[in-house]
């Protein structure tokens, strides 16, 4: 079954720091997705990416935060300057036609921990 | 904005036990609807979902949920649980517009052997 692949699984880094979160979507997928949780919080959507460029984005989504598509199949999403507030879970995941019924699928996360 | 609550943050069970777990959502229009689980250490898989038609939506696993408009809710149940069901569990809510999910807060589900 194709997956959703996020590297790396686990990052520490220093509040200030520059960090890039990859992520692998679906091979046939259009839509791509970040979301992130914080311990203990829901689910939260930052950002979907389509055609090359930001569809929607949450208030979350300020900007420290950014997205790239660098090649064909990698989907990054980059945090500037780490606040220790950007510890959580990162979510990736793609879907290939948009709606639901086409699958939504998510990766198994980074966790970010931000010290 | 749409809000989706789920009430019970953590659960115990005893294998065998039957679960049901609740999952309020707020939004007037129209919805689809969705259980999501993580086992620890895996990513969000997807359990079941509801688009339309008959409200009793069967999933993997042997989960079932039941849409009722008039309550806003979609409840997660299972008749017996297995100590492999211990996991988190998140409802969500797609209202249309970006694709985007709504989440809820999610419950930790325990079955003890």
């Amino acid at each position: 079954e194709p997956e959703v692949t996020q590297t790396p699984s686990h990052q520490v880094t220093q509040m200030g720091q520059e960090v890039i979160l990859r992520c692998v979507p679906i091979s046939n997928h259009l839509y791509f997705y970040w979301y992130r949780q914080i311990l203990g919080q829901k689910v939260e959507f930052l950002v979907s990416f389509y055609n090359n460029e930001i569809s929607e984005k949450s208030e979350i989504f300020d900007d420290q935060f950014s997205v790239e598509r660098p090649d064909g199949s990698n989907f990054t999403l980059k945090i500037r300057s780490t606040k220790l507030e950007d510890s959580a879970m990162y979510f990736c995941a793609s879907s290939d036609g948009g709606t639901f019924d086409y699958g939504y699928t998510f990766g198994s996360g980074t966790r970010l921990t931000v010290v | 904005a749409q809000s989706v609550s789920q009430h019970n943050h953590h659960v115990i069970l005893s294998e065998a036990a039957s679960l049901e777990l609740g999952c309020n959502y707020s939004y007037g229009g129209t919805v689809n609807l969705f259980w999501y689980v993580q086992y620890p250490g895996q990513h969000l898989q997807l359990l079941l979902k509801y688009f339309s038609g008959d409200p009793l939506v069967k999933g993997i696993k042997g989960f079932e949920a039941e849409f009722i408009k008039s309550k806003f809710s979609f409840n997660l149940r299972k008749p017996s649980v297995q100590w492999s069901d211990t996991a988190e569990y998140f409802c969500a809510v797609y209202t249309g517009g970006g694709n985007k999910l709504t989440f809820g807060t999610g419950t930790q589900l325990k079955v003890e052997l």
